[in-house]
C-alpha cells in the first residue's frame, strides 16, 4: 500500500524557517516525480514546487521563488520542503503527491499544517 | 497562481449530470494533458480523471473528462450526495514552466 507522510508544521513567525519532511512507503520512492501542493484556508488549491526523480530538476512556483527549496533524499525515500523568509499567506496545509504532468498526482499524504502568525 | 478558469459551483439533484468547465490557453490546457480533482477541506484530494479523459482504478464511470482546443470539461453523471466536494482542473504550463490549477469548483448536491 501506498503510503505519504508529511510532518513539520506547526505554528512559525513571520520571516521565521521551517522544513517539511514527506516519508514514503509501499512505492519506489526514487522512481517517481515528487510535487508539494498547499491549500490555504478559504482558498483553492495552488501547487508549490515540485522535483524529478533523481532529484536533479525542480520547479517552484512564482508565489515561492527564492524562499522556498524542494529537496529528496531517495536513501531515506523522504521529500522536503524548505521554507524560508515565510510569510501569513504562506500559512496552508500542505500535501506531497506522487506524479508528473502526464500522469497527474495519484497518491497524496494527509496533509501538515503550516500557520505564520506572530 | 489560478490561470485556469472554473465557474465558482455548480448543483444538481440526485441522478442528474452536472458539468464543469475549465478554461485555460495554448500554454497549459492547449498542449499538456489536464488532470482533475476532487477535495474535501481538511482531507487528501483525490485524482479524479488524468490525461483528460482517463480514470484511475476504482473511479466511478459516473466521472467522465472531456477537452476541446484550451477547455476542458468533467461531467459528474447519476450525482449522488457524496459527489458533494470542490473540484479542480489542474495542468502544467509550459510558459510559467510549472502546474497551474483552476480556480475550483463547489458542488452542491440538492
Amino acid at each position: 500500500e501506498v503510503q505519504l507522510l508529511e510532518s513539520g508544521g506547526g505554528l512559525v513567525e513571520p520571516g521565521a524557517s521551517r522544513r517539511l519532511s514527506c516519508a514514503g512507503s509501499g512505492f519506489p520512492f526514487s522512481s517517481y516525480t515528487m510535487s508539494w501542493v498547499r491549500h490555504a484556508p478559504g482558498k483553492g488549491l495552488g501547487w508549490v514546487s515540485a522535483i524529478s526523480e533523481s532529484g536533479s530538476i525542480t520547479s517552484q512556483a512564482d508565489s515561492v521563488k527564492g524562499r522556498f527549496t524542494i529537496s529528496r533524499d531517495n536513501s531515506r525515500n523522504t521529500l522536503y520542503l524548505q521554507m524560508n523568509s515565510l510569510r501569513a499567506e504562506d500559512t496552508a496545509v500542505y500535501y506531497c503527491a506522487t506524479g508528473d504532468r502526464n500522469s497527474g498526482w495519484l497518491h497524496w499524504g494527509q496533509g501538515t499544517l503550516v500557520t505564520v502568525s506572530s | 497562481q489560478s490561470v485556469l478558469t472554473q465557474p465558482p459551483s455548480a448543483s444538481g439533484t440526485p441522478g442528474q449530470t452536472v458539468t464543469i468547465s475549465c478554461s485555460g490557453s495554448s500554454s497549459n490546457i492547449g498542449s499538456n494533458y489536464v488532470h482533475w480533482y476532487q477535495h474535501l477541506p481538511g482531507t487528501a484530494p483525490k485524482l479524479l480523471v488524468y490525461r483528460n479523459n482517463q480514470r484511475p482504478s476504482g473511479v466511478p464511470d459516473r466521472f467522465s473528462g472531456s477537452k476541446s482546443g484550451t477547455s476542458v470539461a468533467l461531467a459528474i453523471s447519476g450525482l449522488q450526495s457524496e459527489d458533494e466536494a470542490d473540484y479542480y482542473c489542474a495542468a502544467w504550463d509550459d510558459s510559467l514552466t510549472g502546474y497551474v490549477f483552476g480556480t475550483g469548483t463547489k458542488v452542491t448536491v440538492l
